[in-house]
């Protein structure tokens, strides 16, 4: 069965506090693995998408990585702002997507 | 571009009741999906549509039914609605496989 886990559930770091998030998975045939922002009372925010391990993507203070079994999302000298619960998912057939239960990011000034 | 939208972004239903959420897209994507968000749950598909005319069975798809008669529209019914759907539905719009999902807004339905 194809499974998702994110880790921690919750994190809390000071600005400027750099940190990671795990998205560890195990699906048949992997055809993408996603990465979403979602603020409080709003709907998922794409932010990255990596298809093959050894792949990697940067946006401003973020960077996700891929290998054969997991992802991480590496948060660069964070700001407040990016206070968000980020979301992991898998796309084993290429359309619809298993999502993990996400991390709850708190960034405190 | 308005991108997804929903309708309506807030309900209150009584146990027995029905509704139809909608979800517009004018990005002109082919696939769109319903999603459902409870906490400590996650977000689990309930139906998607890979093209005008189709659906087709999600994670969660009971107590639920759906028609996508446009390209840009995808309904969300619910027939009989039940406490146990009281969530937090969220609809979503692709343009191909492998292609990255872009969500709408949400829709809070509470169903005592």
């Amino acid at each position: 069965e194809d499974q998702v886990t994110q880790s921690p559930e919750a994190l809390r770091l000071q600005e400027g506090e750099s940190s990671s998030l795990n998205c560890s998975y195990t699906v048949s045939g992997l055809r993408g693995l996603f990465w979403y922002r979602q603020d409080p009372g709003k709907g998922p925010e794409f932010l990255f998408t990596l298809y093959s391990a050894g792949e990697e993507k940067e946006k401003e203070r973020l960077k996700a990585t891929l290998t054969k079994k997991e992802s991480f999302l590496h948060i660069t000298a964070p700001k407040p702002e990016d206070s968000a619960t980020y979301l992991c998912a898998v796309a084993p057939s290429g359309y619809a997507l298993n999502f993990g239960k996400g991390t709850s990011l708190l960034v405190t000034p | 571009n308005a991108g997804v939208t929903q309708t309506p972004k807030f309900r209150v239903l009584k146990t027995g009741q029905s509704m139809t959420l909608l979800c517009a897209q004018d990005m002109n994507h082919e696939y769109m999906y319903w999603y459902r968000q409870d906490p400590g749950m996650g977000l689990r598909l309930i139906h998607y549509s890979v093209g005008e005319g189709t659906t087709a069975k999600g994670e969660v798809p009971d107590g639920y039914n759906v028609s996508r008669l446009k390209k840009q529209n995808f309904l969300l019914g619910l027939e009989s609605a039940a406490p146990s759907q009281t969530s937090v539905y969220f609809c979503a719009a692709q343009e191909g496989a492998y292609n990255e999902q872009f969500f709408g807004p949400g829709t809070r339905l509470t169903v005592l």
